[in-house]
């Protein structure tokens, strides 16, 4: 079955440390994957997306992601978070024909201490 | 409109009693989708529309539920006979329906059946 695991719930950072988010796969097919975060209150906003090609994805607000295959992972990534990175992030897979029809992770809570 | 627009934003309804859920999909997209997000379950499909297609139901949880497209627009997600398992976030997006093209979400309309 296809399917999405986001293993972190909830993650604590500090503001300027690194951030790693996992995400983790099951697809039978060629994936296409996305991360979007939502802010309270907010609908989803997409950070960054994976077709093909580079396998490392540069996105917006300094995030970026890379696909590893042999893994079945895209894991999230920033070099310094900012307090304003609070949020939710989930991670999405969705098929080539289609990729708006997506299977979503569980979500991970981020929250950055001053 | 420059977004994805929903309405109501957030709606308080008795159980039992039907409501429905309007989403305004970006300009000139084809595609549009609905997703539910509820505490717990995460972000499920729901129904997809694309151009003159007939929709792909496969997510509708129940027979309670439907969604209609006028004029391959504004989209109305109906659910009738409403339960209290029902209240969640509805969330609709809208893409330009090629294959290769990423989703843009609207912020939701927060449900709460009581």
């Amino acid at each position: 079955a296809q399917s999405v695991t986001q293993p972190d719930i909830h993650i604590t950072v500090s503001e300027g440390a690194s951030l790693e988010l996992r995400c983790n796969y099951s697809y039978g097919a060629t994936p296409y994957l996305f991360w979007y975060v939502q802010s309270p209150g907010q609908g989803l906003q997409l950070l960054l997306k994976y077709f093909s090609g580079d396998t490392l994805v540069q996105g917006i607000k300094g995030f970026e992601a890379e696909f590893k295959r042999s893994q079945s992972s895209f894991n999230l990534r920033k070099p310094s978070v900012h307090w304003s990175d609070a949020a939710e992030y989930f991670c999405a897979v969705g098929r080539s024909s289609n990729t708006g029809k997506l299977i979503f992770g569980q979500g991970t809570t981020l929250q950055v201490k001053p | 409109g420059a977004g994805v627009s929903q309405s109501p934003s957030n709606k308080v309804t008795e159980k039992g009693k039907d409501v429905e859920l309007r989403c305004d999909p970006i300009s000139g997209h084809t595609a549009l989708y609905w997703y539910r997000q509820s505490l717990g379950q995460g972000l499920e499909f729901l129904i997809y529309f694309q151009g003159n297609s007939a929709p792909d139901k496969s997510g509708l949880p129940s027979d309670r539920f439907s969604a209609e497209r006028t004029g391959g627009s504004v989209s109305t997600l109906t659910i009738q006979r409403t339960q209290q398992e029902d209240s969640a976030v509805y969330l609709c997006a809208s893409s330009p329906g090629t294959a290769v093209s990423e989703a843009f979400f609207g912020q939701g309309t927060r449900l709460t059946v009581v």
